[in-house]
């Protein structure tokens, strides 16, 4: 199975910094990989997958990056919309594993 | 409007099954690969199963193999998981999500808003 590790796992920023969140994985996974933002008592929201491809309608100021094992997924200027929970996903191979989470907090 | 809205969960001791409904709606869910993903409170996403547009390919997560079983109706535009051996450690809201892909580029685009399952006696 592939494990997927997050970091950092808590992040404190300030509304217009630039954040990145980092994905690892336990072997390559050359780009099947996706991120998604949680907001309290809410479902996901698919916001990239194939590494760096956007989903329709997602800000630009989200964008995302890498493959095999090592992914980024960067927020160019926070916004009060943007503090949340962000989860990678890899879907090379079953079982669809999530890393463990990166919880975004304002400063 | 594309939707997804799960029901059927609530309070069942442990051994005690139960069944969760995915309904779908505003898209040919006839089309779609469907997953079930669940989340223990406070903590993080945990893929639970994966059917296959018509069926006839099902995954499940180590921890549930044997336990829980997917399906669907594709005549009712619906997904199941029928849970039965419950234990304390499956007590989550538990998601129904869209597996969409292009060739072998996937993700789970669409997501219902969950149902919560809670095992104690």
């Amino acid at each position: 199975d592939i494990q997927l590790t997050q970091s950092p796992s808590f992040l404190s920023a300030s509304v217009g910094d630039r954040v990145t969140i980092t994905c690892r994985a336990s072997q390559g996974i050359s780009s099947y990989l996706a991120w998604y933002q949680q907001k309290p008592g809410k479902a996901p929201k698919l916001l990239i997958y194939a590494a760096s491809t956007l989903q329709s309608g997602v800000p630009s100021r989200f964008s995302g990056s890498g493959s095999g094992t090592e992914f980024t997924l960067t927020i160019s200027s926070l916004q009060p919309e943007d503090f949340a929970t962000y989860y990678c996903q890899q879907l090379n191979s079953y079982p669809r594993s999530f890393g463990q989470g990166t919880k975004l907090e304002i400063k | 409007e594309v939707q997804l809205v799960e029901s059927g969960g609530g309070l069942v001791q442990p051994g005690g099954s139960l069944r969760l409904s995915c309904a779908a709606s505003g898209f040919t869910f006839s089309s779609y690969e469907m997953n079930w993903v669940r989340q223990a409170p406070g903590k993080g996403l945990e893929w639970v199963s994966y059917i296959s547009s018509s069926g006839s390919t099902i995954y499940y997560a180590d921890s549930v193999k044997g336990r829980f079983t997917i399906s669907r109706d594709n005549a009712k535009n619906s997904l199941y998981l029928q849970m039965n051996s419950l234990r304390a450690e499956d007590t989550a809201v538990y998601y129904c999500a869209r597996h969409a892909c292009a060739g072998r580029i996937c993700a789970f685009d669409i997501w219902g808003q969950g149902t919560m399952v809670t095992v104690s006696s």
